[in-house]
């Protein structure tokens, strides 16, 4: 079956950091990636997405290339600010239904 | 427009007392979906939807019913509720174009079951 494993958090972060949060997953067929945020007592929605090989997704200043040779899909940003402090998923879908499959998420925290 | 709206926002039962979650999209969405939040697993999919009258199972569907009458709302049952259930609940929605779409989600719905 379809799997997203992400890094572990709390990732705490002073304001101007570079963030990485790394995601890999195993998956049949070619899935579309997907990161998506949840900021505090909020719903999830969707940061960027990218579906197929290659593919960078953009968004708010984050980024992630889908690399189907090493089945990663790492979000990057160069400069984190406070309101970035938010529950990150990284999340793939393989079916025509579009259902979801989440990695666990990874909580980011940036101080001033 | 409200988007995806969920009601009620949080709910405390007790063991085997029934409840309803309900969902509502104002976007013309063909798709549905109900997902469960618990601490460090993510989000899991308990039933979905693929239009008005349809609805399948998810990953965890055990213990949960949905019922998709309407487009834009499609209901969660708990008949008998466990502390299992114990969770936060989101329901999301999508134009349903298949593996590239975007799924809009609703502010979730806090359930503690004692």
């Amino acid at each position: 079956g379809n799997s997203v494993t992400q890094m572990e958090g709390p990732v705490t972060l002073s304001e101007e950091a570079f963030l990485t949060i790394n995601c890999t997953y195993t998956a049949t067929g070619y899935p579309s990636l997907f990161w998506y945020v949840q900021y505090p007592g909020e719903g999830l929605q969707l940061l960027l997405k990218a579906t197929k090989a290659d593919d960078k997704g953009s968004n708010k200043g984050f980024e992630a290339t889908y690399r189907k040779e090493t089945t990663s899909f790492h979000l990057e940003k160069g400069s984190v600010q406070v309101s970035d402090s938010a529950v990150y998923f990284c999340a793939l879908t393989t079916d025509s239904w579009g259902k979801l499959q989440f990695g666990a998420g990874t909580q980011v925290v940036v101080t001033p | 427009n409200a988007g995806v709206t969920q009601t009620p926002k949080f709910r405390v039962l007790k063991t085997g007392q029934s409840m309803t979650l309900l969902c509502a999209q104002d976007m013309n969405h063909e798709y549905m979906y109900w997902y469960r939040q618990d601490p460090g697993m993510g989000l899991r999919l308990i039933h979905y939807s693929v239009g008005e009258g349809t609805t399948a199972k998810g990953e965890v569907p055990d213990g949960y019913n949905v019922s998709r009458l309407k487009k834009q709302n499609f209901l969660l049952g708990l008949e008998s509720a466990a502390p299992s259930q114990t969770s936060v609940y989101f329901c999301a929605s999508s134009y349903g174009q298949g593996n590239t779409d975007t799924q809009y989600f609703g502010p979730g719905t806090r359930l503690t079951v004692l």
